[in-house]
């Protein structure tokens, strides 16, 4: 079965600072790969995913990540941290085929301090 | 625009009360889904259909049930609403060629 493992509940960033948050999946083939965010009373959006090609994958808002078999990881960098980016952040792994339910992480909570 | 929407966003309720909440889209996508998000768990899928009369268990359905009439709509019904089921709902609907998932901006319900 699918699952994603996000180790760290809560991170805190100086602005300006630049951020990486872990993301592990468990899958047996190729995974659909996602980072989805969310800000306070709001409902997900997606800042970037990975199908398959090039393993470094850009989003919006500055984001990239970098799919890893080797580590079945998909962290997720931004260069330099943003008082607007302090927001929930969800990993999710789908499966590639029709329907692809995603099993999501448990969330990493950015702080950002200014 | 092309939106997904879940209505109430805010509903408080009493065990044993049966409860509805709404979602509809207007993507056209065959493919709905619940998940509730609790702390700690992050989202977790309760039920999906890849389409009209097709409906699905994920891995929390229990107490849970879904109907799928037509494309727009897939309403989730709580039986027999319980205090473990408090927490926020969310529904999420994803075209047939992409992975992305389109979410609405949950619904918070309240067991008393």
């Amino acid at each position: 079965a699918q699952s994603v493992t996000q180790p760290d509940i809560h991170i805190t960033v100086s602005e300006g600072a630049s951020l990486e948050l872990r993301c592990n999946y468990s899958y047996g083939a190729t995974p659909y790969l996602f980072w989805y965010v969310q800000s306070p009373g709001q409902g997900l959006q997606l800042l970037l995913k990975y199908f398959s090609g090039d393993t470094l994958v850009q989003g919006i808002k500055g984001f990239e990540a970098e799919f890893k078999r080797s580590q079945s990881s998909f962290n997720l960098r931004k260069p330099s941290v943003h008082w607007s980016d302090a927001a929930e952040y969800f990993c999710a792994v789908g499966e590639m085929e029709y329907g692809n339910k995603l099993v999501f992480g448990a969330g990493t909570i950015l702080r950002v301090k200014s | 625009d092309a939106e997904i929407t879940q209505s109430p966003r805010h509903k408080i309720t009493e065990t044993g009360r049966q409860v509805t909440l709404a979602c509809h889209q207007t993507w056209n996508h065959n493919n709905m889904f619940w998940y509730r998000q609790d702390l700690g768990h992050g989202l977790r899928l309760i039920h999906y259909s890849y389409g009209v009369q097709d409906t699905n268990k994920g891995e929390v359905s229990d107490g849970y049930s879904v109907s799928r009439s037509n494309t727009e709509d897939l309403p989730l019904t709580l039986e027999s609403a319980a205090s473990s089921q408090t927490s926020v709902y969310f529904c999420a609907s994803r075209g047939d060629m992409t992975g992305e998932l389109f979410f609405g901006e949950g619904s918070r319900l309240t067991v008393l």
